[in-house]
């Protein structure tokens, strides 16, 4: 089936730093998504995208925040300066149309401030 | 906003028999239940899902039903087998126009042979 890639798969990065997560959404998918699971737990929403803006991002998006596409390459979420609490695995997932279609979810880098 | 509540949060049963796992929702709004099945280190996978202009659904052993006037929703596996051990996720979605998906805290399911 659609395959949404991520890389790195693990990242490691001391607080302070800066840390870009790229994702690969599935090449005819429209919706982009970043979902936060810290361990144990269970996903939870960060932020959609859609052409080229943000629709809407949760309380956890917080302002060392941001996501972009440039030019229909890699979706990314950046985050500037990383705190310990960023630590956490974080899913992209890409959908086709937002309302009617499954979201499909890469598997996950795994981030870790130290 | 939208808030999922799981239960139970860990569940084992014996090959064969069938496990249940049961999720309530807050917004009326929401009419789209999807179901997720996370085995370690591996990214979540759709398994099942039921929208709201159904009752009940079923996929080989798969079956979720769904409550709209209690708001709740579950997910039961009949004939478990040791592969359906890992961690189930009940979600909701509404169609306002966003589409983040509200997920519940997970339950960690257990096929002892």
């Amino acid at each position: 089936g659609p395959k949404v890639l991520q890389i790195p798969s693990h990242q490691i990065i001391d607080m302070g730093q800066m840390v870009t997560l790229n994702c690969d959404p599935v090449s005819n998918h429209l919706y982009f998504y970043w979902y936060k699971q810290i361990l144990g737990q269970q996903m939870e929403f960060l932020v959609n995208f859609y052409n080229g803006k943000v629709m809407e991002k949760s309380k956890l998006f917080k302002d060392q925040f941001s996501v972009e596409r440039p030019d229909g390459s890699y979706f990314t979420l950046k985050i500037q300066p990383t705190a310990l609490e960023d630590s956490a695995v974080y899913f992209c997932a890409s959908s086709l149309l937002g309302s009617s279609y499954e979201q499909y979810f890469g598997p996950g880098t795994r981030l870790t401030v130290l | 906003g939208e808030q999922v509540e799981q239960l139970p949060s860990i569940l084992r049963v014996q090959e064969g028999s069938s496990a249940s796992i049961n999720c309530s929702y807050e917004d009326s709004a929401s009419n789209y239940f999807p179901w997720y099945k996370q085995e370690p280190g591996e990214n979540p996978k759709l398994i099942i899902d039921i929208r709201s202009n159904m009752e009940r659904k079923q996929i080989q052993e798969l079956i979720v039903l769904l409550d709209k006037k209690a708001k709740r929703f579950s997910l039961h596996i009949t004939d478990t087998q040791p592969g359906d051990s890992a961690m189930y996720f009940c979600a909701a979605r509404a169609n306002y126009g966003n589409e983040k998906i509200t997920f519940g805290a997970g339950t960690k399911l257990t096929i002892k042979p």
